[in-house]
């Protein structure tokens, strides 16, 4: 089983504000990441796939990066929406395993 | 628009088998393989299973000796059975489902783009 593994779990940001998510996989991955945000008490939304694609209908502030074992998500300047928990999937193996979460609050 | 609903019982006892059915509308169930993600309260998401419409399925070790999950094309539905429940499986549970893509590498799937709203079930006696 890959373990992804989430940093920081809490992530305090002004709004306006940059704010980077990290996640990390216990061997590599290539390109098979995916990004999520979760509202509470609505399911995940697929924010970005293959490391760096957006999905349909995200906004161009929402940016992800990275390859192998080590991935970003960047959200260039904070909308109050934007305040959620984020969660990054693997699915390079069958067995698809999801990071712990990043909780984005604001400061 | 694709969307997926899922309905079952909300309380289950322990010990007793678990049945959820989500209904995809907006799109046809044919052509692309459909999963069931799991989420204790408070906590992350587990992966559980997949299936294709050719009744292809893979499931999550962790839980494959207890878990079942087949589809009905005739109704555009597919379902999971998990059965012995005990509390550790209290959870909302969401159908999906699976993405997949071309890029200048090749084909690619296993994200998920389409989501129910989730259903929690909790198991009590």
């Amino acid at each position: 089983e890959i373990v992804m593994t989430q940093s920081p779990a809490t992530l305090s940001v002004s709004p306006g504000e940059r704010a980077t998510l990290s996640c990390r996989a216990s061997q590599s991955v290539s390109s098979n990441l995916a990004w999520y945000q979760q509202k509470p008490g609505q399911a995940p939304r697929l924010l970005i796939y293959g490391a760096s694609t957006r999905a349909t209908g995200i906004p161009g502030r929402f940016s992800g990066s990275g390859s192998g074992t080590d991935f970003t998500l960047t959200i260039s300047s904070l909308q109050s929406e934007d305040f959620a928990v984020y969660y990054c999937q693997q699915y390079y193996i069958g067995l698809y395993t999801f990071g712990q979460g990043t909780k984005l609050e604001i400061k | 628009q694709v969307q997926l609903q899922e309905s079952g019982p909300g309380l289950v006892k322990p010990s007793e088998t678990l049945s959820l059915t989500c209904t995809v509308s907006g799109g046809s169930i044919s052509s692309y393989y459909w999963s069931w993600i799991r989420q204790p309260p408070g906590k992350g998401l587990e992966w559980i299973g997949y299936t294709y419409y050719s009744g292809d399925a893979n499931y999550n070790p962790s839980l494959e000796s207890r878990v079942t999950i087949s589809v009905d094309t005739s109704k555009n539905q597919f379902s999971l059975r998990l059965s012995s429940v005990t509390a550790a499986d209290t959870a909302v549970y969401y159908c999906a489902r699976r993405h997949s893509y071309y890029d200048s590498s090749g084909y690619y799937y296993g994200d998920f783009d389409y989501w129910g709203q989730g259903t929690l079930v909790t198991v009590s006696s």
